[in-house]
């Protein structure tokens, strides 16, 4: 067990809806990442979060958009859903960023039907 | 010149064997260089990493080689065992880039009894 946990394990929703991931790294941890899994791109970094601020992003779609709460704990908001957003999603938190260990969650399995 | 290049896609191993896997990169500002192991329906989870000032790191059967003038590293398993079936990612991360992960494609290791 990492320590990092995400809700909910699997989620099957329609195109055109909306959802969101909930990320509540380990304890002590600063920093949250978001990653994207998907068989033909592998393991892509979406967005990164050091204590409340956006600090980097990746390949993020319009459509997707994340934040951090006071609490440390992130959500990242998945709208108007197409088929090709299907994949697991995971978050990954560390204690500060630049080279220092991460820890990754268990991941969301997004099914878009 | 922010790819990770990993090989090979698959890999079939003998019990007691010892199993290779190589990547490369092209961005000499990477500094941070770990490798994740991930099960079915797991999020990955940190083996072992590595920076560039050292050539080798040895951690139980896992050693990181790497090569900083062919920028190139490399994951060897000793006494490869049938529970270390799992797909294994290299990454590498620049430090100024907030400790965003940059991964390989990912390779496949089946270990045979």
């Amino acid at each position: 067990d990492s320590g990092v946990t995400q809700t909910p394990k699997h989620l099957i929703t329609a195109t055109g809806q909306r959802v969101t991931l909930r990320c509540s790294p380990r304890s002590g941890d600063l920093s949250v990442y978001w990653y994207q899994q998907s068989l033909d791109q592998g393991l892509q970094f979406l967005i990164h979060y050091y204590n409340g601020e956006e600090r980097a992003k990746g390949n993020i779609l319009e459509r997707f958009s994340a934040q951090q709460f006071p609490d440390l704990h992130s959500e990242l908001n998945l709208s108007s859903l197409e088929l090709g957003d299907s994949a697991l999603y995971f978050c990954a938190s560390s204690v500060m960023w630049g080279g220092t260990e991460a820890f990754f969650g268990q991941g969301t399995r997004l099914t878009v039907v | 010149q922010q790819q990770v290049k990993q090989s090979p896609q698959s890999l079939i191993v003998q019990k007691g064997g010892i199993s290779i896997i190589n990547c490369a990169y092209e961005n000499t500002a990477f500094d941070y260089f770990p490798w994740y192991q991930q099960f079915p329906g797991k999020g990955p989870a940190l083996l072992i990493a590595i920076r560039p000032d050292v050539s080798e790191k040895k951690e139980g059967r896992f050693t990181i080689s790497f090569n900083k003038s062919a920028k190139q590293f490399s994951l060897h398993i000793m006494d490869s065992q049938p529970g270390d079936s799992a797909t294994y990612f290299c990454a590498a991360s620049r430090p100024d880039n907030a400790g965003k992960l940059i991964f390989g494609q990912g390779t496949t290791l089946q270990v045979k009894p």
